[in-house]
């Protein structure tokens, strides 16, 4: 079946930056865009940008541009999301998710998440 | 930058109807998504293209949307639709999620 699985836990610094993988399976993966959202401890979902697989064109949310970048391995089907520079603002929890895979202009497949955590 | 809104929480009894809005400019004319989220878990999409029920959602769940409002709709809400509900306007430039409602059943 179509699965999103994503990276562990990570504990960082302030100042520091951080990988958050997601690893695809059960489709073919350069046919779908991939969206990353956080989500901070009590708070709403927030996208941060889309990445397409087949060509690399991105499209990261103005308020994370300067930090953000976003990449892919389709050899191993993985996309990838790296935020630098943290902040304590930046502790939440990711997740990646499938751009229209059966249904347009949704992400209908979902990561299980990845919790960061930002320390002084 | 494209704001939108959601009230922050709605409480129902079991058996009625539900109606979480989401706002903003001319929403009407770009595709809304809404997904549902328990407690620790991710969030699932319940509604696409402001209208249409993805496969495994009850028919209960529906969606509409015109001017600058959108709404979800649970008619016969049960306990099992207490969660928070997320709104997600779509265009070639725009993917925000509103604030979210929180829904109560009680």
């Amino acid at each position: 079946q179509v699965q999103l699985e994503q990276s562990g836990a990570e504990v960082k610094k302030v100042g520091a930056s951080v990988q958050v993988s997601c690893k695809a399976s059960g489709y073919t993966f350069a046919n779908y865009g991939i969206s990353w959202v956080r989500q901070a401890p009590g708070q709403g979902l927030e996208w941060m940008g889309w990445i397409s697989p087949y060509n690399g064109d991105t499209d990261y949310a103005e308020r994370l541009r300067d930090r953000l970048t976003m990449t892919t391995d389709t050899s191993t089907s993985t996309a990838y999301m790296e935020l630098r520079s943290l902040r304590p603002d930046d502790m939440a929890v990711y997740y990646c998710a499938i751009n229209g895979h059966s249904y347009n202009f949704a992400l209908d497949v979902w990561g299980q998440g990845t919790s960061v955590t930002v320390s002084s | 930058s494209y704001e939108v809104t959601q009230p922050p929480s709605l409480s129902v009894s079991p058996g009625q109807t539900a109606s979480i809005t989401c706002s903003a400019d001319k929403l009407g004319n770009k595709y809304v998504s809404w997904y549902q989220q328990k407690p620790g878990q991710s969030p699932i999409l319940v509604i696409y293209q402001s209208r249409k029920r993805p496969s495994g959602i009850p028919e209960r769940f529906s969606g509409s949307n015109s001017g600058n409002t959108a709404t979800l709709t649970i008619t016969g809400t049960q306990a099992m639709d207490e969660a928070d509900y997320y709104c997600q306007a779509w265009d070639s430039s725009t993917r925000v999620f509103g604030g979210g409602t929180k829904l109560t059943v009680l």
